[in-house]
């Protein structure tokens, strides 16, 4: 295991379509991150798993947006109805989360880049 | 307020030089501090950590931390044109949070 794993590493669809993105964490990562960056932006936090439990998610995660970690290993980020204000990078992270309030660093993926057009 | 800022870029130096970049954060009980170096059109990479009070050096990378003044830094001796990169500035609880980043650029 090499790192964070992300799929597709690019997606062009169009207005009104569905998309699925799938990340791969660290083997031994509990805790897994997306986040979605634009250009000139740094990431923003979209959503935050614990093992399978999704314990936040930001209120940029519009009722469009849903993402799961059934097994608590891999996890998806679906996008229904995508707008052109949805194209951006999609980034998953994961870390090593220990007792409550520790936690080891974050790795990112390579990001799915998504244009809708 | 944003969560956390970082000082506007570009940032332009010669080869040799040192970059210095800085960040500050609103959360007077974060503790965790994070450097990521992100290439153009690739993701963000972890290059430094630092949870305490002081200096933390890596190689030519030294992150500075005060967190009476709630101020990150980050300081790149010996600059190479390999160094060309935005620097993100993260501060975590639990997730992190990051800064609009800053571009640097290392001049041959």
């Amino acid at each position: 295991d090499t790192g964070v794993s992300q799929d597709p590493r690019h997606k062009i669809t169009k207005r009104g379509q569905n998309v699925t993105f799938r990340c791969d964490p660290i083997s031994e990562h509990n805790r897994l991150y997306w986040y979605r960056q634009t250009l000139g932006q740094g990431p923003e936090f979209l959503t935050y798993f614990q093992n399978e439990a999704q314990l936040e998610k930001s209120r940029l995660l519009s009722d469009r947006f849903s993402a799961e970690r059934p097994k608590g290993s891999f996890s998806t980020l679906e996008i229904q109805r995508t707008e052109q204000g949805d194209s951006a990078m999609y980034l998953c992270a994961s870390s090593l989360g220990g007792i409550i309030g520790t936690d080891s660093e974050a790795f990112f993926g390579q990001g799915t880049r998504l244009t809708v057009v | 307020q944003k969560e956390v800022e970082q000082n506007s870029g570009p940032l332009s130096v010669p080869e040799g030089a040192i970059a210095s970049l800085n960040c500050t954060y609103s959360d007077r009980g974060s503790q965790s501090f994070f450097w990521y170096r992100q290439y153009s059109g690739k993701s963000p990479e972890l290059i430094m950590f630092i949870y305490s009070n002081g200096d933390k050096e890596d190689g030519r990378f030294t992150a500075q931390l005060n967190k009476a003044s709630q101020y990150v830094s980050l300081l790149i001796r010996d600059s190479q044109p390999s160094d060309s990169a935005t620097y993100l500035c993260a501060v975590k609880d639990y997730k992190l949070s990051f800064g609009a980043g800053t571009t640097v650029t290392v001049r041959a």
